[in-house]
Formats: structure tokens, C-alpha cells, sequence
């Protein structure tokens, strides 16, 4: 069975500042999908990111960006020029393929942002 | 939110009562699936579904029944709540975006067992 790690319960970030939230993955499958969900106060969860284990390429939305170590099995989360609304739950999360399969979670990171 | 209501959004209810809520989408989305949200366990797969009748269990299923009968309805029954059942519960749909499968989430249902 898959597991996901977020080694990290809580991080603060200064607002404008970069932060980056660790995420670790086990998995015997070459192929799956990786995702960062945030959950902010009104508690809906809203996705972040993708990245699928076949391309090499670093996932980026705008000011979010992941560092995708498959050998090493880690998927971080960048979050640059942080501003107040990126506080929040943030949640790693993994999907094997073919697509429909359920996501495992890891157990959250709470980053908080200091103005 | 891809189109997917949860009700009730709130419910606070007794040991030993029978409960349950409901997943609503509009989009006629094939795959659904309850979670249970904890602190200090992120969400765990209670039960999904994968059609009309068609369900399976997920990694914390005891306690749990799940009905899909159409297409849009989704569900989650505890037959005699317990304590360990308060949590937060949201259901999710799988959705094309482009090519690629994404899941989306409901606004959950915040349930406490007294």
C-alpha cells in the first residue's frame, strides 16, 4: 500500500517571503500522480497542483511550483511571494494510475503567514 | 466546485442514532467517493463508487454502509454513530480536466456523535 509523509505539522512563512512544505511518498508503482491540496478556514478543499510520475518536468501555477524527486520518492511545495490567503492546511496527496483510483493523504501541513 | 452539494453541512446527533448524508452532484460524474477528515490523519477513504450500485470499501470503512442508486447520489449511512464517527466528511467526484483526471471536493459535513 501507498503511504504519504508531511514531516512537517505546522510552518510560518513572512508574507512576501518563500516557504516550502516537504511531502514523502512510498510506493512500488512507476507510474501515479502526485497533488498538493489547500484547505483554508472555510474548511473546502482546493486544488493546488499535479504532477504525473512520467514527466521529469517541475509542475508550476503561478506562484506555486513543486521540486518532484521520483528516485528519491519526494514531491515539495514552493510557494513564493506568500501572501495572507495562502494560510492554510495543505495536503499531499497521492493517486495511482489508471485515473478514478482514490487519493491517499499525508496529514497535513499547517503553514501560517505572518504579515 | 464541480457541483457537488453535501447535506447536511452540520449535524449533531446521539450515540446508537442511525445517520445519514448525503453527496449530491450535477454533472453525472461516474466515480464518487466519502472521506473522513482528523486531526493528525489528513482524509482517509471511508467508501467509493465507481457507478450506479457499484461500491467498495476504502481504508476505514467499519461502521460505514454506502448506497448509490442513481447516478447522482451518493450515500454515507452510519447505522449506530459512535463517538469515533465525529469528523469532518467530505465526498469527492473524479472529473476530466483536459486530459487528465482530477478529483474535487465537497464542502464537507461536520458531524459530532454525543
Amino acid at each position: 500500500a501507498q503511504t504519504v509523509t508531511q514531516s512537517q505539522p505546522e510552518m510560518s512563512v513572512q508574507e512576501a517571503e518563500t516557504v516550502t512544505l516537504s511531502c514523502t511518498y512510498d510506493t512500488s508503482e512507476s507510474d501515479y500522480y502526485l497533488f498538493w491540496y489547500k484547505q483554508p478556514p472555510s474548511r473546502q478543499m482546493i486544488l493546488v497542483i499535479r504532477q504525473e510520475a512520467y514527466k521529469q518536468q517541475n509542475a508550476t501555477e503561478n506562484r506555486f511550483s513543486v521540486n518532484f524527486q521520483k528516485a528519491a520518492k519526494s514531491f515539495s511545495l514552493k510557494i513564493s511571494d506568500s501572501q495572507l490567503g495562502d494560510a492554510a492546511m495543505y495536503f499531499c496527496a497521492y493517486r495511482s494510475v489508471p485515473g478514478n483510483t482514490p487519493l491517499v493523504f499525508g496529514k497535513g501541513t499547517r503553514l501560517s503567514v505572518i504579515a | 466546485d464541480a457541483g457537488i452539494t453535501q447535506s447536511p453541512r452540520h449535524k449533531v446527533t446521539e450515540t446508537g442514532t442511525p445517520v445519514t448524508l448525503r453527496c449530491h452532484q450535477t454533472e453525472n460524474h461516474r466515480y464518487m467517493y466519502w472521506y473522513r477528515q482528523d486531526p493528525g490523519h489528513g482524509l482517509r477513504l471511508i467508501h467509493y463508487s465507481y457507478g450506479v450500485k457499484d461500491t467498495d470499501k476504502g481504508e476505514v470503512s467499519d461502521g460505514y454502509s454506502v448506497s448509490r442508486s442513481k447516478t447522482e447520489d451518493f450515500l454515507l449511512t452510519l447505522e449506530s454513530a459512535t463517538s469515533s464517527q465525529t469528523s469532518v466528511y467530505f465526498c469527492a467526484i473524479s472529473a476530466v480536466q483536459g486530459a487528465q483526471d482530477t478529483q474535487y471536493f465537497g464542502p464537507g459535513t461536520r458531524l459530532t456523535v454525543l
